[in-house]
């Protein structure tokens, strides 16, 4: 499968746990998002990458969140001190770059925050 | 403020029907809008439009760009109930990047 792949697909967590949540491109896709998409609403952007670097981050973003792509490649997502209203599917998309910006979605990860 | 703005939010209809999406959007420096859709899980591509009146076919989709007026529409013929899915309208605003901002969604029912 040479889709965008998320892990976990679920995760459930206590009120000011960590979490952390890989996503692996498309291979040869050089951008890379984050989404966080609740009940009834659209994807909200989070962040985007070009290569390893972080080029955009919402200003709706907390400090709790932080998103690294080491090398380039596959990238993570931390939520420190979890909020129950961090509760939501987070969505990984992946593009080639700027002369093909169609995204293309992996699973996503459902967190739920108890 | 919603930069995109879909419409119906909901829709139900009957197989065969013929449906009309509506996404209007409101940014600065448009540089693409892309449709997709959503069944219970991640958003799959459909198309990507940047021109105006250059019509995006794909089976029984289609879909069509008016940049005078900023808006698109994505239209499905004969439907089937598979096509019973959240449609998901996105727009590429230059000014902010590599910013997509998603609308809502209009949820389509298809009944039997």
């Amino acid at each position: 499968d040479t889709g965008v792949s998320q892990n976990p697909r679920h995760k459930i967590t206590k009120r000011g746990q960590n979490v952390t949540f890989r996503c692996d491109p498309i291979s040869e896709h050089n951008r890379l998002y984050w989404y966080r998409q609740t009940l009834g609403q659209g994807p909200e952007f989070l962040t985007y990458f070009q290569n390893e670097a972080q080029l955009e981050k919402s200003r709706l973003l907390s400090d709790r969140f932080s998103a690294e792509r080491p090398k380039g490649s596959f990238s993570t997502l931390e939520i420190q001190r979890t909020e129950q209203g961090d509760s939501a599917m987070y969505l990984c998309a992946s593009s080639l770059g700027p002369s093909r910006t169609e995204q293309y979605f992996g699973p996503g990860t459902r967190l739920t925050v108890t | 403020e919603d930069k995109v703005v879909q419409s119906p939010l909901s829709l139900v209809v009957h197989e065969g029907d013929t449906v009309t999406l509506n996404c209007s959007y409101e940014v600065t420096n448009f540089r693409s809008l892309l449709w997709y859709k959503q069944e219970k899980k991640a958003p799959t591509f459909l198309f990507m439009l940047t021109s105006s009146g250059i019509e995006k076919k794909s089976g029984r989709l289609s879909s069509i760009l008016d940049k005078k007026e900023l808006f698109s529409i994505l239209n499905i013929t004969a439907t089937q109930t598979g096509d019973s899915a959240v449609y998901l309208c996105a727009v590429l605003d230059q000014d902010t990047g590599n910013q997509f901002y998603f609308g809502t969604g209009t949820s389509l029912t298809v009944i039997p």
